[in-house]
């Protein structure tokens, strides 16, 4: 079992809509990050959190520390939002650092 | 204010070479990570430099090595190619070990 699973792996959906994106966790943690792929590669850090809930424009994401439970949600989808979403977990304990990463979920968001 | 910059953007080499890998960080930045990201799948943590030492490193063997230097700009080296070395390599540059990260576009490494 993979330390960091996201769900769903596929999403589609129509523009306007609100979507949720899951990742759950198995190892302690001390933050979790969100990102964001777009075809080509470029990657872009959306959020950086350790507890409760971040916004940034129509991006929310959450956090259960307890249930090691994260989501993003994506308000008013538009079709510029179509990228893979990807989790990552940043290790707790010690001073050295280890990111893992979840699979991604590809979003496609159609017009 | 520059970004992460990484070179070359694209690289073809045959098994048993070596390569090394350029990775600029941002301007301020003192902490760079490597990470691989095989073809459809997610990113994996190969390395972290902080200030010129190694402050982290994932499940990859010693032909896979790093360097930092005084001007924070990081080589990701990889000695004795093998097939599966082929991916998309990201460098990302930050503040400090555990803050937000920039990442660069990668450099795209074909193992023939």
């Amino acid at each position: 079992k993979n330390e960091v699973e996201q769900s769903p792996q596929n999403l589609t959906a129509q523009e306007g809509e609100f979507i949720t994106i899951n990742c759950s966790y198995s190892v302690g943690i001390s933050a979790l990050h969100w990102l964001q792929q777009h075809p080509g590669g470029g990657i872009v850090s959306l959020f950086m959190l350790s507890s409760g809930k971040k916004k940034h424009g129509r991006l929310i994401a959450t956090i259960n520390i307890q249930e090691k439970h994260s989501s993003l949600h994506i308000t008013a989808s538009h079709p510029r939002d179509s990228a893979v979403y990807i989790c990552a977990v940043l290790n707790s304990g010690g001073s050295n650092y280890k990111l893992t990463f979840g699979k991604g979920t590809l979003l496609t968001v159609n017009p | 204010e520059t970004g992460v910059t990484q070179s070359p953007t694209h690289l073809i080499k045959t098994r048993g070479q070596q390569v090394t890998l350029r990775c600029s960080s941002q301007s301020g930045h003192n902490t760079v990570s490597w990470y691989q990201q095989a073809l459809g799948q997610g990113p994996q943590f190969i390395f972290q430099y902080y200030r010129e030492e190694e402050n982290g490193r994932g499940n990859f063997p010693p032909r896979f090595s790093g360097l930092q230097f005084p001007n924070y700009s990081s080589e990701l080296n990889v000695n004795a190619l093998e097939l599966d070395d082929s991916a998309l390599y990201l460098c990302a540059s930050s503040l400090g070990p555990f803050q937000p990260q920039h990442f660069g576009d990668g450099t795209r490494l074909s193992i023939l």
